[in-house]
């Protein structure tokens, strides 16, 4: 089956500090990679949409300054929090999907999240 | 305005009764359409996606899709204590380069 993994599960960094997070694809080929960040209320907010051979779309108020983003391979991708502060609290969801560029419509896989706390 | 709209925020069930939860979309150019389950302290895992007019079943859970009204519904039948969770409703537009759109969320609560 389809899994998505992420690591860390919890992570607590102190203001203005930054911290790295990473996402696995297994048994799929992650073609398209999406960052969400789901606030506390539960809503979700896309942070950024990253398709193999295209350039890593954000989403409006989110940066590549701020969160940059690496989909080097099928199966990983990395996103860092710069300069971290509070509003930046939440749980960070990577969501990725196989299939190739064009009309598509398959399922986007989730991992389990890294929640991240500021101090 | 949230361009997927999720309703109600949240519903009991007995155990054993229906679950009906609704979502509407704004933006026409939203073809397609999921249903997440996120249990708490886990990841949204998908439920069921349903791209054409029409009931789509699987298990205990149908979808209804109504691509004139924008309104996509679920339907989760025999309800059962491990079905409570929050539900997503999320859309998408054609084309591979599109990322989810996600509702705000109906809390499910099956009562024993």
């Amino acid at each position: 089956g389809a899994l998505v993994y992420q690591y860390p599960r919890r992570t607590i960094c102190k203001s203005g500090t930054s911290m790295r997070m990473e996402c696995q694809a297994v048994g799929f080929q992650a073609t398209s990679v999406a960052w969400y960040r789901q606030s506390p209320q539960k809503t979700f907010e896309l942070i950024a949409l990253s398709t193999v051979n295209s350039a890593i779309k954000y989403e409006q108020n989110f940066t590549q300054e701020k969160f940059p983003i690496s989909h080097p391979n099928l199966s990983f991708s990395s996103m860092t929090v710069l300069n971290a502060y509070l509003e930046d609290r939440g749980l960070y969801l990577c969501g990725a999907r196989e299939g190739v560029p064009g009309p598509s419509q398959n399922t986007l896989y989730f991992g389990a999240g890294t929640r991240l706390s500021v101090l | 305005q949230q361009k997927v709209q999720q309703s109600p925020e949240s519903l009991s069930v007995p155990e054993g009764g229906m679950a009906s939860l609704n979502c509407t979309s704004s933006d026409r150019n939203f073809q397609y359409f999921w249903w997440y389950r996120q249990h708490s302290g886990e990841g949204p895992k998908a439920l069921m996606s349903i791209f054409s007019d029409g009931d789509k079943k699987e298990g205990r859970f149908t979808a209804h899709l109504n691509k004139a009204s924008l309104h996509v519904s679920l339907h989760i039948r025999d309800s059962q204590p491990s079905d409570s969770a929050l539900y997503f409703c999320a859309a998408k537009q054609t084309g591979f380069a599109s990322a989810l759109t996600f509702g705000s969320g109906t809390k499910v609560i099956v009562l024993p």
